[in-house]
């Protein structure tokens, strides 16, 4: 039974299309996030959203909008998708506000690997 | 600007022996460590944690020392094993503000027969 999964976990597209990334928690854990993974490996948080509230929002194109229906839910969506937007999208959670002690660690899910053409 | 440093992109080790390996961090605000695993195809896995009031941290086979006047931990693995090949993250965190994990780059270790 997996804690965090996300769909689709490979997705190819072209150009300025617009595509989301579904993700659900069943850990019963307050606060999700997204991260994404570049070419370069740098695993590098884009959102945050603590009980449906959003709490870290880093310097992301705003053609990236997470949306969170419930605290078991966070999805992403991107519209106009660029070349740049390739990389692997992580979702992740954790009990509390950040990835750190008496908050509990981040549990990841496997990853959505996006490939804009 | 990065914060976390993983300066060696891949380390290989025979079985049995000690895999070490090293992370750099730059901020000094950071107050608790964290080591993930990463297999292929699969999300980082939480392995173990420091928090900067220790200098050590043990579980099993697995020890993370910190040296804070340093700003640098590394991971000691005793003895290694091939189900021990993967990439490992390190990463850090300041508990102190509405904080975020940062991640290094990862170090991929290979363990031989």
């Amino acid at each position: 039974d997996t804690a965090v999964s996300q769909t689709p976990k490979y997705l190819v597209t072209q150009m300025g299309n617009d595509k989301s990334i579904k993700c659900e928690q069943n850990l019963g854990h307050d606060t999700m996030y997204w991260y994404k993974q570049d070419s370069k490996k740098f695993l590098k948080i884009m959102f945050s959203y603590n009980n449906k509230e959003l709490i870290i929002n880093e310097t992301v194109p705003n053609r990236f909008s997470p949306k969170s229906p419930d605290k078991a839910h966070l999805n992403l969506h991107i519209n106009s998708l660029e070349l740049g937007d390739s990389a692997v999208y992580f979702c992740a959670s954790s009990q509390g506000r950040s990835g750190g002690p008496n908050t509990g660690e981040l549990f990841f899910g496997e990853g959505s690997r996006l490939t804009v053409l | 600007d990065q914060q976390v440093k993983q300066n060696s992109p891949s380390l290989s080790v025979q079985e049995g022996r000690i895999s070490i390996l090293n992370c750099d961090y730059t901020n000094s605000m950071f107050d608790y460590f964290l080591w993930y695993k990463k297999y292929p195809a699969e999300g980082p896995t939480f392995l173990i944690s420091i928090s900067s009031i220790k200098d050590k941290n043990e579980d099993g086979r697995f020890t993370v020392f910190l040296n804070k006047s340093a700003k640098h931990l590394s991971l000691h693995i005793v003895p290694s094993q091939p189900g021990d090949s993967a990439v490992y993250f390190c990463a850090a965190v300041n508990t102190g503000t509405a904080s975020k994990l940062t991640f290094g780059t990862g170090t991929r270790l290979q363990v031989t027969l």
